[in-house]
């Protein structure tokens, strides 16, 4: 079974401060995709990575997938508080086939 | 990216009961899942929504209690049946090509059982 360990499970910051969010697996995945959850709605699709060593820039937001296919990392630069809210990171073993979940990391930024 | 519709958006309803939640693209689509959110918590993967045959469901869901149905490339549901207090969450639907690794999330049902 494959899974995927997130980290930290809440983070709570102060605008204007860096802030770096892990996801680890022992499996290799097709792909890896960041999702922002607000309350009351769903995942929103924020990035997919899908190459070994891959980095992905989305104005202050960073994404790293780890060469092996088996982590990436989530690197937010400048909080702010429009950033809160949790971050999921997903992960598919094949192209077109269901996600599994990490547990998610709630992000409080307070200005 | 498809735009996904979901109806409805929240229900409360009473122990015993069953809900049907529907699920619809804007275009045609290969891949259709089913998640659901508990309160506080990740995403847990509920069944593959196959068109024409029946669902593939994860360890721990069973048709009886979660059938599912996809006449089409287009539109999916979902029912939870004799529900319990323990159904409580949000149900998500999810869309994607079959060789793509993207997936796009309809905004969710919350279900609240009393």
């Amino acid at each position: 079974t494959q899974l995927l360990e997130q980290s930290p499970q809440f983070l709570s910051i102060q605008e204007g401060e860096n802030l770096t969010v892990y996801c680890n697996s022992s499996s290799v995945f097709s792909s890896l995709q960041w999702y922002r959850q607000e309350p009351g709605e769903g995942p929103v699709l924020l990035v997919t990575v899908v190459t070994g060593g891959e980095v992905k820039k989305l104005k202050r937001l960073t994404f790293q997938f780890g060469d092996a296919r088996k982590d990436s990392s989530l690197h937010i630069t400048a909080a702010q508080p429009g950033d809160t809210g949790l971050y999921l990171c997903a992960g598919a073993s094949q192209a077109g086939t269901a996600l599994i979940f990490g547990k998610g990391t709630t992000l409080s930024v307070s200005s | 990216s498809a735009v996904i519709s979901q109806k409805p958006s929240r229900d409360i309803c009473q122990r015993g009961t069953s809900l049907t939640i529907q699920c619809q693209v804007d275009s045609q689509v290969t891949m259709m899942f089913w998640y659901r959110q508990q309160p506080g918590q990740s995403l847990t993967l509920i069944a593959t929504a196959n068109q024409g045959s029946e669902a593939t469901y994860e360890s721990g869901f069973v048709i009886d209690k979660f059938p599912i149905s996809r006449p089409n490339l287009t539109f999916s549901t979902l029912t939870v049946s004799n529900m319990s207090p323990e159904d409580s969450s949000i149900y998500l639907c999810s869309v994607a090509g079959i060789n793509t690794d993207t997936q796009y999330f309809g905004p969710g049902t919350r279900l609240t059982v009393l």
